[in-house]
């Protein structure tokens, strides 16, 4: 089954601090791989995407990298702010007969306190 | 308009009533998603469509229907509202000759009583 698990669910970091959110994943046939920040009644937008077996790609304060043969990616947030409190998802796309098919995350959600 | 935009902002709905929800883009994107979003869930694809005039069923296309008669419009109906139908919906859409980023509206609240 084509399945994608984020951890942790929620956590909580003080302002200037670092974290690292993880994705696991089951999708296959593989495509690729993006995070998308959701904020608070917003819609998702996409932070980054991951394509290469292992690879690694900074977009500002975050960091991603993608382990294939593991299933494997992560988000690293350095010296957290504010206004990085947010949903991050992990979204994983593999190709069908249909095209381009998704599987979300069910997120993780990050608040950022002062 | 400047990207994709979706109507209403939130409805509260009696159980058994039609509604239907609005999006529509100005990217001339050709294909169009809707999703819902439940607490704790991952966002689930209702309905897409690749190009106009074509839809296709997504993981949970019960209980809704769509068209897409040209490129910036995909209308969502709710035939017959049920209160499990209460959710949050995003439309997004995305231009599959340039990769599969999706870009999403802001989003409609949804409670069906």
């Amino acid at each position: 089954k084509n399945q994608v698990e984020q951890s942790p669910q929620s956590l909580i970091i003080l302002e200037g601090k670092n974290c690292t959110l993880q994705c696991n994943y089951t999708v296959s046939p593989f495509s690729n791989l993006r995070w998308y920040k959701q904020d608070t009644g917003r819609g998702p937008v996409s932070l980054t995407i991951m394509t290469f077996s292992k690879n690694t790609k900074s977009n500002g304060r975050y960091t991603a990298t993608l382990d294939a043969d593991t299933k494997q990616s992560s988000l690293h947030i350095t010296a957290s702010q504010l206004s990085d409190s947010a949903s991050y998802i992990c979204v994983v796309s593999r190709m069908n007969n249909a095209g381009n098919m998704l599987t979300f995350g069910g997120g993780t959600r990050l608040m950022v306190k002062p | 308009i400047a990207g994709i935009t979706q109507a209403p902002t939130s409805q509260i709905l009696a159980a058994g009533r039609r509604m239907t929800l609005r999006c529509t883009q100005d990217m001339r994107h050709n294909a169009m998603y809707w999703y819902r979003q439940d607490l704790g869930l991952g966002l689930r694809l209702i309905h897409y469509s690749n190009t106009a005039g074509t839809t296709g069923k997504g993981e949970v296309p019960d209980g809704y229907s769509v068209s897409r008669a040209n490129t910036d419009d995909f209308p969502l109906t709710l035939a017959s509202a049920v209160p499990s139908q209460t959710s949050v919906y995003f439309c997004a859409s995305s231009d599959l000759n340039r990769g599969n980023e999706q870009f999403f509206g802001p989003g409609t609240r949804l409670t069906v009583l």
